[in-house]
């Protein structure tokens, strides 16, 4: 149980286009998921942590404007990133809390990730 | 900033038990010790968590001290799978959130 789903794994895209990644609890209601970032050989960075049907609170430095996070129903959340530069390319990774199928709100459980890579 | 230290890198030979250390001097309370491994290119993958009593399921041991200080994950028979970076988390208090530190490169040989 507990499972997170993240598409796509992977993506390339030109510089000034939008991406988007969706993040999916696949057998549990996430009550709160977050979304971090993670460049190679570097640990992970939280970015923003949301609720279901709230705006999403992001950590000092983080631009709400360039990272878009919606996250609408209990099952799913994603991430945008608008306006992507070559400096925006990295490992998203989301995690989810919540209820039910065998999920706590006490833990996070994570998705494989997105490499999204900016031409 | 992360309320946990680790040692950078540690070898373990296959078969035999791998001990991870974690110090977290500053941890409060109410806070939980959270583990994790993280396989190249893939999503942490949850471990075991505590608060103070010593927890174990089917992937590891969870070793507390008793002023809760530090504490100590054991994977009792380490495979080549096992090779991964670890992460010791504090979880933030009165929050959901995780901060990550720098974790512990294991790598298992054979």
């Amino acid at each position: 149980g507990a499972v997170v789903s993240q598409h796509p794994s992977r993506v390339i895209c030109k510089s000034g286009t939008s991406v988007k990644i969706e993040c999916r609890s696949l057998d549990f209601q996430a009550t709160t998921m977050f979304w971090y970032r993670q460049f190679p050989k570097q640990s992970l960075m939280l970015m923003a942590t949301s609720n279901e049907g709230s705006k999403a609170t992001y950590e000092q430095g983080v631009e709400k404007d360039k990272f878009l996070i919606n996250h609408a129903s209990l099952t799913l959340s994603t991430l945008t990133v608008t306006s992507a530069h070559p400096e925006d390319s990295s490992f998203y990774i989301c995690s989810a809390s919540g209820t039910s199928g065998g999920a706590s709100t006490d833990t996070q459980y994570f998705g494989p990730g997105t490499r999204l890579t900016v031409l | 900033d992360a309320k946990t230290t680790q040692p950078p890198s540690m070898d373990c030979a296959e078969g035999r038990a791998a001990n991870l250390p974690c110090n977290h001097s500053t941890i409060s309370g109410n806070e939980y010790v959270y583990w994790y491994r993280q396989i190249h290119s893939q999503g942490p993958q949850y471990i075991i968590h505590g608060l103070k009593n010593n927890e174990t399921n089917e992937m590891a041991s969870l070793i507390i001290t008793e002023d809760r200080k530090s504490s100590t994950l054991i994977l009792p028979h380490a495979t080549l799978r096992d090779t991964a970076v670890y992460y010791c988390i504090v979880r933030v208090d009165g929050t959901y959130k995780y901060i990550f530190g720098t974790g512990t490169r294991l790598k298992v040989l054979a």
